[in-house]
């Protein structure tokens, strides 16, 4: 039974880029979160997904962030001309149901590093 | 907005010992849960211990166990007979009722277990 699955593990973009990040969740879940993990601080919710449908995008900041979950296909999370700032990893989570204090399963991560 | 403190950024132990490492929270519901994530050097998030703010009865994990003070926000865990592969980053977090699984962490613990 696979978990989150999240790729690339580390991607490397040069400032103006774009980087793109994919998140396939846990079989059966159809709630997908991200959240975003700066170097030595705790991880910032981001976004909370349904299958095509943003539920919650608080979190994200207002220009060159997207995000998306398709009714088919992993959820992406894009970033558009990449800034040093955004050197960070990038964590999917996914789970079950959406009430509260259902489990969330956490993906391994995608590091993101801006040069 | 609620909020969560781990006031200590640092923690050692000698293997074998044991550790508490602090967590506070402010919140002004009644319903909510806590956890504790570790993370060690692979950087996976990897859940220890939940509890559900309306028990009463503090959660026990194996050799992890927390000290809940609902009055107080206070959420405590302790780590009895440390091994060395408790090395990691330790992350509170909060969880509110209603808000759709979005967990708030703190700033986080690195905790390093010595020989």
């Amino acid at each position: 039974n696979a978990g989150v699955m999240q790729n690339p593990r580390h991607l490397v973009r040069r400032r103006g880029q774009e980087a793109r990040l994919r998140c396939s969740p846990m079989k059966g879940h159809s709630h997908v979160y991200w959240y975003r993990q700066l170097p030595e601080e705790g991880l910032k919710f981001m976004v909370y997904l349904q299958k095509e449908n943003i539920i919650d995008e608080s979190g994200m900041p207002k220009e060159r962030f997207s995000a998306e979950f398709p009714k088919e296909g992993p959820s992406i999370l894009r970033i558009q001309q990449v800034v040093r700032g955004d050197s960070a990893a990038y964590f999917c989570a996914s789970s079950l149901f959406a009430v509260g204090g259902n489990t969330i399963y956490f993906g391994e991560g995608s590091w993101l590093t801006v040069v | 907005a609620q909020t969560v403190t781990q006031s200590q950024p640092e923690m050692s132990v000698q293997e074998a010992e044991t550790v508490t490492l602090s967590c506070t929270y402010d919140t002004s519901e009644n319903n909510y849960y806590l956890f504790w994530y570790k993370q060690p050097p692979s950087r996976q998030m990897i859940l220890v211990i939940r509890q559900e703010a309306y028990k009463q009865q503090n959660a026990t994990e194996n050799r992890f166990s927390v000290n809940f003070q609902k009055a107080a926000k206070s959420f405590s865990l302790k780590i009895s007979d440390s091994q060395l592969g408790d090395t990691a980053m330790y992350f509170c977090a909060f969880m509110s009722e209603n808000a759709g699984n979005m967990l708030t962490f703190g700033g986080g613990t690195r905790l390093m277990v010595k020989p």
